[in-house]
């Protein structure tokens, strides 16, 4: 069965650094997506990217953040310069031409700020 | 309280045992889906109600969504220990575009 895979599953940084997480997306879907979960709280929504642009972002999402398809099937998050409060598990998830409908996740990558 | 709430936050019961789990929302919404999460996983899709529809099933899963109340349930029948996990519902509302809105999620252990 087609998966959303995440790497790495856990990265450990220091504040200020630069982190970039890696999404490969199930290949005919067209919507891809971050959201994040900081430990014990809710399933936040980050960010929505189609046709090679942002459709919507959270204000969540400030300039620190950005996305990118570089290829044809990666979708990266970059963070520019981390704080303690990014720390959380980053899930990327994906969904075919119904843009409202299911989403599928992938494992999520877990990061750590020092 | 924000769009999609669960309630209760944490259900014990035993393997064999029906989980009820509700969740409340605030604005109108396109659909409503129920999704699980295994601990430190990623979250799993379950069921997706829209907004015309009352009630759905999926083998042992029965959602209702009632609107005038802005609410649903999730009915987990003859549960087994492997169910244990954390449930979220999440909304698609009507302006929202593509984005989800997760509700804080029931903590559901099942014992053997």
């Amino acid at each position: 069965e087609p998966e959303v895979t995440q790497t790495p599953s856990h990265q450990v940084t220091q504040m200020g650094q630069e982190v970039i997480l890696r999404c490969v997306p199930i290949s005919n879907h067209l919507y891809f997506y971050w959201y994040r979960q900081i430990l014990g709280q809710k399933v936040e929504f980050l960010v929505s990217f189609y046709n090679n642009e942002i459709s919507e972002k959270s204000e969540i999402f400030d300039d620190q953040f950005s996305v990118e398809r570089p290829d044809g099937s990666n979708f990266t998050l970059k963070i520019r310069s981390t704080k303690l409060e990014d720390s959380a598990m980053y899930f990327c998830a994906s969904s075919d031409l119904s843009r409202t409908g299911e989403l599928f996740f992938g494992e999520g990558s877990r990061l750590t700020v020092l | 309280s924000q769009q999609g709430e669960e309630d209760p936050q944490a259900l014990s019961i035993q393997e064999g045992e029906n989980a009820t789990m509700n969740c409340s929302y605030k604005t109108s919404i396109n659909n409503l889906q129920w999704y699980r999460q295994n601990s430190g996983r990623g979250l799993v899709h379950l069921i997706l109600i829209r907004s015309n529809e009352r009630e759905k099933h999926s083998g042992r899963l029965r959602v209702t969504l009632d609107t005038s109340k802005k609410s649903s349930s999730l009915l987990i029948t003859a549960s087994r220990a492997a169910d244990t996990a954390s449930y979220f519902c999440a909304t698609v509302t009507n302006n929202a575009g593509n984005m989800l809105t997760f509700g804080g999620g029931t903590r559901l252990m099942v014992k053997p």
